[in-house]
């Protein structure tokens, strides 16, 4: 079965770091381009960062860009988010999603990092 | 950057009924780059429909994709129970995605 599960998410207070992971099976890893998507309570889809098969493309929405790292381990199939300098409106619940056609056709159950004081 | 514009906001309809959801660009999509998802409470996002038109592995045919450039449906011919829910566009450019705002199918 094709799977992405999620972890790491949880409570943290403004400007703290989280690093989320993302555990993939039932297909060929290396092979996709992987997204990582949140979704504020309550509200609509945001994309957060993008990173191609061999890492060698990496884009981040302007929301997140120099504060979030996106990163993979083929050998672990296994992708990352390291979240820096977090803010209230990172509160969301995270899900990483497999590209193909430019379309997301996997997606995780998601995880849920609230940042709070 | 795109933007993504959905309407309506909200769709009431009964079941057996047809859906008609609209997603208009800020600018000019290739079809290639143009998604659908529908979205259930507390479920993650499932794509439905790709390259415009294209059905997704398990997307009944119910659910159909069209549009070109600004302009494109999601039509859904008859509504089964299971299809109320919230409906996302999505597009691909310049180096990121956008979604749309999402439009929620109501039972009336």
């Amino acid at each position: 079965e094709v799977q992405l599960v999620e972890s790491g998410g949880g409570l943290e207070q403004p400007g703290g770091s989280l690093r989320l992971s993302c555990a993939a099976s039932g297909f060929a890893f290396s092979s996709y381009s992987l997204n990582w998507v949140r979704q504020a309570p309550g509200k609509g889809l945001e994309w957060v960062a993008y990173i191609s098969s061999g890492r060698s493309t990496i884009y981040y929405a302007d929301s997140v860009k120099g504060r979030f790292t996106i990163s993979r381990d083929n050998a672990k199939n296994s992708l990352y988010l390291q979240m820096n300098s977090l803010r209230d409106e990172d509160t969301a619940v995270y899900y990483c999603a497999r590209n193909r056609n430019y379309a997301m056709d996997v997606w995780g159950q998601g995880t849920t990092v609230t940042v709070s004081s | 950057e795109i933007v993504l514009t959905q309407s309506p906001g909200t769709l009431s309809l009964s079941p057996g009924e047809r859906a008609t959801l609209s997603c208009r660009a800020s600018q000019s999509v290739s079809n290639t780059y143009l998604a659908w998802y529908q979205q259930k409470p507390g479920q993650a996002p499932r794509l439905l429909i790709y390259g415009a038109s294209s059905r997704a592995t398990g997307t009944p045919d119910r659910f159909s994709g069209s549009g070109s450039g600004t302009d494109f449906t999601l039509t859904i011919s008859r509504l089964e129970p299971e299809d109320f829910a919230v409906y996302y566009c999505q597009q691909y450019g310049d180096s990121l995605w956008t979604f749309g705002q999402g439009t929620k199918v109501e039972i009336k």
